[in-house]
């Protein structure tokens, strides 16, 4: 099993849709949750932290589950420009200095 | 604010060749990571480093080693190169949130 699990998608969603994503992990003694947005042939960068009593930033809401060990994304009012690849990344021990694990990410394209 | 700089961008090299990916971050991070990304695989760890002077083997070491020169530095080289390793590779540093270089986009012919 893999440690960090994502559909792949893709969700071809139309403008002002809600799109949800779910990312399951295996290492249940993991700390650190973050989503990460990755555009086309660029480099990833960091689209929200994960905390354990779900967070809020505009239009993206996420929410973490440790009995299931599972994570989500919540988009609302999907906007073209959120089209990209987002990246479920796991820090499988406490402490802030060892490996990041990343899904292999969801594909989303928003259309008009 | 350069964040984190990786050279080179674009690589084409030979079958059997080596070379260095260089990467330096001016975030003063301790935490500095080299991934390889391939389509349907996601980003997949190398080796990463905790702190100056220390490093560690990630999911996928074989066929590179590393060096973390410095704070700064910290780089990649593939000592024979082999056509498995066609890939972009991302350096990334990080102290709670990662950052990420451009990337190297190396083909290996």
């Amino acid at each position: 099993r893999k440690e960090v699990e994502q559909d792949p998608g893709p969700f071809n969603v139309p403008e002002g849709a809600t799109v949800a994503f779910n990312c399951t992990y295996s290492n249940s003694a993991s700390q650190s949750f973050f989503w990460y947005r990755q555009d086309c042939r660029k480099e990833p960068k960091l689209l929200m932290s994960v905390y354990s009593s779900g967070n809020e930033d505009g239009r993206f809401t996420a929410q973490l589950n440790r009995a299931s060990q599972y994570i989500s994304l919540l988009i609302r009012d999907s906007k073209l420009s959120d089209s990209a690849t987002y990246l479920c990344v796991v820090n499988p021990f406490p402490g802030g200095y060892n490996k990041l694990i990343f899904g292999a990410g969801t594909r989303l394209a928003v259309h008009p | 604010n350069a964040g984190v700089t990786q050279t080179p961008k674009f690589q084409v090299l030979k079958t059997g060749q080596s070379m260095t990916l260089q990467c330096a971050q001016d975030m003063n991070h301790n935490s500095m990571y080299w991934y390889r990304q391939d389509p349907g695989m996601g980003l997949r760890l190398i080796y990463y480093s905790a702190s100056e002077g220390t490093t560690d083997k990630g999911e996928v070491p074989n066929g590179y080693n590393v060096s973390r020169l410095n704070k700064r530095e910290f780089s990649l080289r593939l000592e024979s190169a082999a056509p498995s390793q066609t890939s972009v590779y991302f350096c990334a540093s990080r102290d709670t949130e990662a950052f990420f270089g451009q990337g190297t986009r190396l083909t290996v012919v």
